[in-house]
């Protein structure tokens, strides 16, 4: 079946460093790849998207590629703030199955200090 | 325009009760999805609905779990002779459309059986 593979946290940052969050994915077909992030106490938002090869999802300064030669999304932003400290989750659609359903990666908790 | 409406968003109930998260999608949303997610983990799909019809019940434990989405009225998610280890938050998620259209969630209903 459909997995996602992230790398595990917590990542702890100081402000104004680089962040990558690693992410790869197994899947049938050709499927959509997602970025999500939880705040504490919240939902998920959507972050950014990708639904095929080479497609580059960017928002809020976040950036992921989709990457199907190496089966990776991931996600990439120059210069953390205090305000990204949350938990991000890669997650894909696979496109075949009715409807969106999501399958998500283990999530990846990110913490910028001052 | 209100999103995604869970309630209750924190819910107590003792071993062998029954809980009942209620989920009413965005407004013009056909599409209903619930997930769970376990202390530290990813999220996990359970069911997909749509209005009167389950699409998809795959996640769904085979017993003491079912989903509703009536005709008038939000989705239910019902949990029989609730275990210590239902306690999880349940989020859900609608969307307009199958395809592409991204999955809006709620803040969730964190269930604690105790």
């Amino acid at each position: 079946g459909d997995s996602v593979t992230q790398m595990e946290g917590p990542v702890t940052l100081s402000e104004e460093a680089f962040l990558t969050i690693n992410c790869t994915y197994t899947a049938t077909g050709y499927p959509s790849l997602f970025w999500y992030v939880q705040y504490p106490g919240e939902g998920l938002q959507l972050l950014l998207k990708a639904t095929k090869a080479d497609d580059k999802g960017s928002n809020k300064g976040f950036e992921a590629t989709y990457r199907k030669e190496t089966t990776s999304f991931h996600l990439e932003k120059g210069s953390v703030q205090v305000s990204d400290s949350a938990v991000y989750f890669c997650a894909l659609t696979d496109n075949v199955a009715a409807g969106n359903k999501l399958t998500f990666g283990g999530g990846t908790r990110v913490l910028v200090k001052p | 325009n209100a999103g995604v409406m869970q309630n209750p968003r924190h819910l107590v109930r003792r071993r062998g009760q029954e809980a009942r998260l209620r989920c009413s999608p965005m407004k013009g949303h056909s599409h209903v999805y619930w997930y769970r997610q376990l202390p530290e983990e990813g999220l996990k799909f359970m069911v997909y609905l749509q209005k009167e019809n389950i699409i998809d019940e795959s996640g769904m434990p085979k017993e003491r779990f079912s989903a509703e989405f009536p005709k008038e009225g939000p989705s239910i998610l019902r949990i029989q002779q609730v275990v210590r280890g239902d306690s999880a938050a349940y989020f859900c998620a609608s969307s307009s459309r199958e395809g592409t259209s991204p999955l809006h969630f709620g803040n969730g209903t964190r269930l604690t059986v105790t």
